[in-house]
């Protein structure tokens, strides 16, 4: 069973313009989420993270936002660079859990 | 710097062999990690090692995989008997102590079965 959804498979932005990239959890235990990018021919790369005692996290251009109620995070990139385009992985774990749940992942392409 | 080493980087394999995937991770890590992403899927667990605990292994889609990690290091995971549908890339992630620490990956070790 899938805990951490991302029901957008692709997403396309302009240059400048707002990314935001949604992913959806079921598992309620969860309480620590986190943001991965992956290029072609890599391995995913950490970007940010959030613990369940917040609902936003900011690093430069990038935030994430989280709704506990909902079971909802968001990732934000403002502005948005044509070396943003990646797929994007949301990723779920919990202290009793010990690994993470990654969700299918969002194809971003930023166009200039 | 040092990150999480994968060898090889490809492996073509006739269906029926046996491939073994070797992860070196970052050194002083504890836990270790292997996922697998199939074409146009996710990112799927397989296995976790956790410093001297017996390992995860719920996420071995059958009794052809197997992992082992020895002293609390170098990883290899092995599959028997290939089938095409084991074809993916296998990456391997290490992190520093456990929950609440990020994953770091390597560049994976892509597997074709033929």
């Amino acid at each position: 069973d899938q805990q951490v959804k991302q029901n957008s498979p692709s997403l396309s932005v302009q240059e400048g313009r707002i990314s935001i990239l949604n992913c959806d959890y079921t598992n309620s235990m969860f309480d620590y989420f986190l943001w991965y990018k992956k290029y072609p021919a890599e391995g995913p790369t950490f970007l940010i993270s959030i613990s369940s005692i917040k609902d936003k996290n900011e690093d430069g251009r990038f935030t994430v936002f989280l709704n506990k109620s909902a079971k909802h995070l968001s990732l934000h990139i403002v502005p948005s660079q044509p070396g943003d385009s990646a797929v994007y992985f949301c990723a779920a774990e919990s202290d009793s859990w010990g690994k993470l749940q990654f969700g299918a992942g969002t194809q971003v392409v930023v166009t200039p | 710097g040092a990150g999480v080493s994968q060898s090889p980087s490809n492996k073509v394999t006739e269906k029926g062999k046996d491939v073994e995937l070797r992860c070196d991770p970052i050194s002083g890590h504890t836990a270790l990690y292997w996922y697998r992403q199939s074409l146009g899927q996710g990112l799927e667990f397989l296995i976790y090692f956790q410093g001297n605990s017996a390992p995860d292994k719920s996420g071995l889609p059958s009794d052809r995989f197997s992992a082992e990690r020895t002293g609390g290091s170098v990883s290899t995971l092995t599959i028997q008997r290939t089938q095409q549908e084991d074809s993916a890339v296998y990456l391997c992630a290490s992190q520093q102590g456990s929950y609440n620490s990020p994953l770091h990956f390597g560049n994976g070790t892509r597997l074709t079965v033929t």
